[in-house]
């Protein structure tokens, strides 16, 4: 089944305690991305990756890390969390950016709820 | 400039009514238009996948894109208690360069049995 898996679904943790949410997708898409819900913002992007080695920022990258040294894998990084970043994640994949990345639909994962205390 | 206006509802109709679900926009560069759909708890998942202006059939959906005014529609028929779920509408450019999707905030949706 294709399917873009996060892990973990839920987290509980403390201001300063560095933290890694895992994005990984089994339909060898080029193109990942992390954005983060809020009420009332919507759904904004966090980073994206064009392919394998290649990152870049979204609309709001502070305090994110991401990396991108397998295909499949795409990891979120928090060095440093604190209470703003308290929201819902999602990680998505895409076909191919040589067919033009942003008029491929995006595959979304189930979410990662994050609670900065 | 991204800005994509949805209304946030709640749109609440009893079961069986007809849904219109709309998005305007200001980017006129935007040419890819996406419906998706979020269930609580899950990720937003596709629905309705058109480029630049016409209209899309699939089943009991019915996407519409009107560039010359900027707006596109989401129609559901026969509308079910499973329809129940926030809308998002999504768009983006030309493709190739680093522009991504720009989603709106999403409608939620009820659809009373």
């Amino acid at each position: 089944e294709a399917q873009v898996t996060q892990n973990p679904r839920y987290l509980i943790t403390v201001t300063g305690k560095k933290l890694t949410v895992t994005c990984s997708q089994n339909m060898n898409h080029e193109y990942m991305s992390w954005y983060r819900q809020d009420p009332g913002l919507g759904l904004r992007q966090i980073y994206y990756s064009m392919n394998v080695e290649v990152t870049d920022k979204g609309d709001v990258p502070e305090g994110y890390k991401v990396s991108r040294k397998e295909k499949r894998n795409f990891p979120l990084i928090l060095e440093s969390p604190s209470p703003n970043q308290t929201s819902l994640y999602f990680c998505a994949s895409s076909l191919s950016p040589g067919t033009g990345y942003s008029n491929q639909p995006q595959h979304f994962g189930d979410g990662t709820r994050l609670s900065i205390l | 400039q991204k800005e994509v206006e949805q209304d946030p509802g709640p749109l609440s109709v009893p079961e069986g009514a007809i849904v219109s679900l709309n998005c305007t926009y200001s980017n006129s560069a935007f040419q890819y238009f996406m419906w998706y759909r979020q269930y609580s708890r899950k990720g937003p998942e596709l629905l309705m996948y058109t480029y630049s202006s016409g209209n899309k059939e699939d089943g009991r959906f019915t996407a519409q894109v009107d560039k010359s005014s900027k707006y596109i529609s989401l129609f559901i028929r026969d509308s079910q208690p499973s329809d129940s779920a926030t809308y998002l509408c999504a768009m983006s450019g030309s493709g190739g360069g680093a522009d991504g999707l720009t989603f709106g905030k999403g409608t939620h949706l009820i659809i009373q049995p």
